[in-house]
């Protein structure tokens, strides 16, 4: 079974530009997730799918970021205008069925550097 | 590659000997509880979880305990092997359908062979 896929691994650019990253979860998964781990820390929660639905995006900051599914299987998550702070590897993960309990499988991640 | 661990606690642990990695949360409404483990270069993979429920739970050479009294929750992996270096992530929702995860701090495993 292939897992969740992300594109590209890496990305640099500088401040005040935009960025997209594209996730792929794993086939017949209804939930998707984005989350952004800062180096050293724990991966924190930005928005959460169900099929192509807003579960949970409170931790999303709406002034820059925006993500979109629209089919329900492939998201992108875009940034504009990224800030230094905004370095960090961005995970997609996904899960079977929210409701179903069951684990949630993620990606490599992309990692942004912010110049 | 780039260091998931930098400036994280670590535990270095003797290869063959049991690891205990301790966590503590913060919501006393969390429900359930999550071990994941990230490589290097790698997305976190789970490990095992625990609803509130319980105060025990084991798997294939590890176990996690949950003490709610002090909102604390360790791992245990017995017979720690090369492989399992990594850095260990607790993590908390509400559900266990995984809404709103939040991950703890994490702690690097070094496995000395």
């Amino acid at each position: 079974e292939a897992g969740v896929a992300q594109s590209p691994r890496y990305k640099i650019i500088e401040k005040r530009q935009s960025v997209a990253f594209w996730c792929n979860p794993i086939s017949g998964h209804a939930t998707l997730y984005w989350y952004q781990q800062i180096l050293g820390q724990g991966p924190k929660l930005l928005i959460q799918f169900q099929n192509n639905g807003v579960v949970d995006d409170s931790q999303l900051p709406k002034d820059r970021f925006s993500a979109e599914r629209l089919k329900g299987v492939d998201s992108t998550l875009k940034i504009q205008p990224a800030k230094l702070e905004d370095s960090a590897v961005y995970l997609c993960a996904s899960s079977l069925n929210r409701a179903r309990d069951t684990e949630a499988f993620f990606g490599q991640g992309t990692r942004l550097t912010v110049v | 590659g780039e260091s998931v661990g930098l400036h994280l606690p670590t535990l270095s642990v003797q290869e063959g000997d049991n690891s205990i990695i301790n966590c503590a949360y913060s919501n006393s409404a969390s429900d359930y509880f999550i071990w994941y483990k990230q490589e290097s270069g790698k997305g976190p993979q789970f490990i095992i979880d625990i609803r509130s429920n319980m105060d025990k739970r084991q798997g294939q050479r590890v176990t996690v305990l949950l003490n709610k009294t002090v909102k604390h929750l360790s791992l245990q992996i017995a017979a720690t092997q090369p492989g399992d270096s990594a850095v260990y992530f607790c993590a908390e929702t509400l559900s266990r359908g995984y809404q709103k995860v939040t991950f703890g701090t994490g702690t690097k495993l070094q496995v000395i062979p």
